[in-house]
């Protein structure tokens, strides 16, 4: 496809569990960014890629969160031990190389549920 | 120094009027200010951009206004119509960077 694709685009899951949500960029970007997005407010940076390694993963809330892209282009987050104030919506976006514009192209987001 | 702050919260626009959106920020290092649409159920788009060598840039029905001795920006939108119903960020960053986003103004224009 054209634009940022993540799945699942609704997860619910228990206290407690493990979660996995994946991302695949716009083809040809190098740099790849999580952010989480509670009800009523704006984007939260967790992570950014620029190619295969993490440059900046200053947002991650605490060690239950870790995010990999092993090839530079897909890449998934990883939530261990489930909390219930880990529901969010979370947004991948990608862009060109650090020396473009700045702009961020957002999937739509994967809806995390933690019961 | 990372936050960006956003007003109103909420804003209410008849249909043809000038809907206007402000923020501040705090980190003089930020060097690119974009301003994001999202609708509900998808994620952010960019809308408008701008650096702080200008005080102002227009695209369309679209402006934004930027004050760097007081680090404040502000979108306005001409004639506005029911389609620019939406949450609008403002964002603050440096190029291909993390960029930090403001809590965001949930915009209705009423027909």
């Amino acid at each position: 496809g054209a634009g940022v694709s993540q799945t699942p685009s609704n997860k619910v899951t228990e206290k407690g569990k493990y979660v996995e949500l994946r991302c695949d960029p716009i083809s040809g970007h190098t740099a790849l960014y999580w952010y989480r997005q509670s009800l009523g407010q704006g984007p939260e940076f967790l992570i950014y890629f620029q190619g295969t390694g993490a440059a900046d993963d200053s947002g991650l809330p605490n060690d239950r969160f870790f995010a990999v892209r092993p090839e530079g282009s897909v890449s998934t987050l990883k939530i261990q031990r489930t909390e219930r104030g880990d529901s969010a919506v979370y947004l991948c976006a990608s862009s060109l190389s650090s020396g473009s514009t700045g702009e961020l192209f957002f999937g739509e987001g994967s809806r995390l549920t933690v019961l | 120094q990372q936050q960006v702050k956003q007003s109103p919260q909420s804003l209410i626009v008849q249909k043809g009027g000038i809907s206007i959106i402000n923020c501040a920020y705090e980190n003089t290092a930020f060097d690119y200010f974009p301003w994001y649409q999202q609708f509900p159920g998808k994620g952010p788009a960019l809308l408008i951009a701008i650096r702080p060598d200008v005080s102002e840039k227009k695209e369309g029905r679209f402006t934004i206004s930027f004050n760097k001795s007081a680090k404040q920006f502000s979108l306005h939108i001409m004639d506005s119509q029911p389609g620019d119903s939406a949450t609008y960020f403002c964002a603050a960053g440096t190029s291909g960077s993390r960029l930090t986003f403001g809590e965001g103004t949930q915009l209705t224009v009423n027909p």
